[in-house]
């Protein structure tokens, strides 16, 4: 079974540009999270959907960021203004359901110059 | 607030020994995740806890959970090399992880 996908792998921008990441999931997973990575540190969660529909975005910095998960499958996470501190990877992973363990895909490592 | 605390961050041991990661989080919980991370790699999981008194083992894992004491364990037993990583533990409240401990086995 194919893993979850993401594009691009590493992306370099200036502050105050605009970046998107694309994220396609294991087929016939319901849940879709999108987490950024700080180095050194843990995930943390910025969005969760089940199917098309967002479960948790509290933690999602809405005045920058925003996601959408189209038609329950792929989803895309964008960023406008990048801002410095927003140098990070960027995690997709998918599950089942919400109950079940999360499969990860290689991320986005952006560089915010 | 919601918090997942691991300990410790940084564990040097030699291959051959044994020993162990904690894992509190701060709310009840019913389930609880570990992962595993090499350096510059995605997340791997190894673990899916899902009631208390949970124990789970994968070769020289070991993986426990105890919801009254809001506690889950990860037992290393005779360690080797290629468990060198970054271990992380989460729970399913706001899929929210801890720090990590970052593993280094030596010969």
């Amino acid at each position: 079974e194919a893993g979850v996908a993401q594009s691009p792998r590493y992306k370099i921008i200036e502050k105050r540009q605009s970046v998107a990441f694309w994220c396609n999931p294991i087929s016939g997973h319901a849940t879709l999270y999108w987490y950024q990575q700080i180095l050194g540190q843990g995930p943390k969660l910025l969005i969760q959907f089940q199917n098309n529909g967002v479960v948790d975005d509290s933690q999602l910095p809405k005045d920058r960021f925003s996601a959408e998960r189209l038609k329950g499958v792929d989803s895309t996470l964008k960023i406008q203004p990048a801002k410095l501190e927003d140098s990070a990877v960027y995690l997709c992973a998918s599950s089942k359901w919400d109950v079940y363990e999360q499969y990860f895909g290689p991320g986005t490592r952006l560089t915010v110059t | 607030e919601l918090k997942v605390e691991q300990n410790p961050l940084f564990l040097s041991m030699q291959e051959g020994k044994n020993y162990t990661i904690y894992c509190n989080y701060s709310t009840t919980s019913d389930r609880l995740y570990w992962y595993r991370q090499d350096p510059g790699k995605s997340l791997e999981s190894l673990f899916v806890l899902l009631s208390n008194g949970a124990v789970k083992q994968e070769g020289r894992l070991m993986a426990s959970l105890d919801t009254k004491a809001r506690l889950s364990t990860l037992h290393i037993t005779a360690a080797v090399h290629d468990l060198s990583a970054t271990y992380f533990c989460s729970y399913n409240n706001d899929m929210r992880f801890g720090a990590g401990t970052r593993l280094t086995v030596k010969p």
